[in-house]
């Protein structure tokens, strides 16, 4: 069975500090999503990696894919407000179907 | 393109009764997943659709839910006989099976709440 860890489970800072979030597993996985959720809303997809070693930025969000295609991390750097939300990561795997493996999430609150 | 609707967006029921959900893929995705989320965990799949064929089911679905994808295009979710223990969110996911990513994007989500 699958399984996808996050850490840490809750995430309270202030303004303007820097946060880092780990998604680790014990399967590899052929890409990770991660997705940001609103209270009530579906989640929203931030990005997709499927190299290992590979590296996104999206403005001030840094992501990078585990080298054998494991893990994940994600680095926000100056939180504000706008990022507190429920952040997910997802493993596809990779079969005929491709569904979404979840982590259980990392509940981020950014205090002005 | 307006992405992945689902209707309704919350839906209050008695043990008991049945429900139904729709969810709208975005326009020529050809792969349509249901996913159920409970308060403080991530989303678990529950079934997949590729077309109009149903090529997986998670142990998760019991006998009581149903679902279709008529016509490849929009998809329903029937919940017969609910329980207390089937209160959760309910997403749909499309996405487009052939070059590149395969990337799913996700619904609002239907919240269904059984008292």
């Amino acid at each position: 069975t699958q399984l996808l860890e996050q850490s840490p489970q809750f995430l309270s800072i202030q303004e303007g500090e820097n946060l880092t979030v780990y998604c680790n597993s014990s399967s590899v996985f052929s890409s990770l999503q991660w997705y940001r959720q609103e209270p009530g809303e579906g989640p929203v997809l931030l990005v997709t990696v499927v190299t290992g070693g590979e590296v996104k930025k999206l403005k001030r969000l840094t992501f990078q894919f585990g080298d054998a295609r494991k893990d994940s991390s994600l680095h926000i750097t100056a939180a504000q407000p706008g990022d507190t939300g429920l952040y997910l990561c997802a493993g596809a795997d990779g079969g005929a179907t491709n569904k979404l493996i979840f982590g259980t999430g990392t509940l981020l609150a950014v205090q002005p | 393109d307006t992405g992945v609707s689902q209707d309704p967006r919350h839906k209050i029921t008695k043990r008991g009764q049945n429900v139904t959900f729709r969810c709208d893929p975005i326009s020529e995705h050809n792969r349509l997943y249901w996913y159920r989320q409970t308060l403080g965990q991530g989303p678990e799949f529950l079934t997949y659709f590729q077309n109009e064929a149903q090529l997986e089911k998670s142990r998760l679905l019991s006998d009581r839910f149903s679902a279709e994808r008529p016509k490849g295009s929009f998809s329903t979710l029937e919940i017969q006989r609910t329980e207390q223990g089937d209160s959760a969110m309910y997403l749909c996911a499309s996405s487009f099976r052939g070059q590149g990513r395969d990337t799913q994007y996700f619904g609002p989500g239907t919240r269904l709440t059984v008292l």
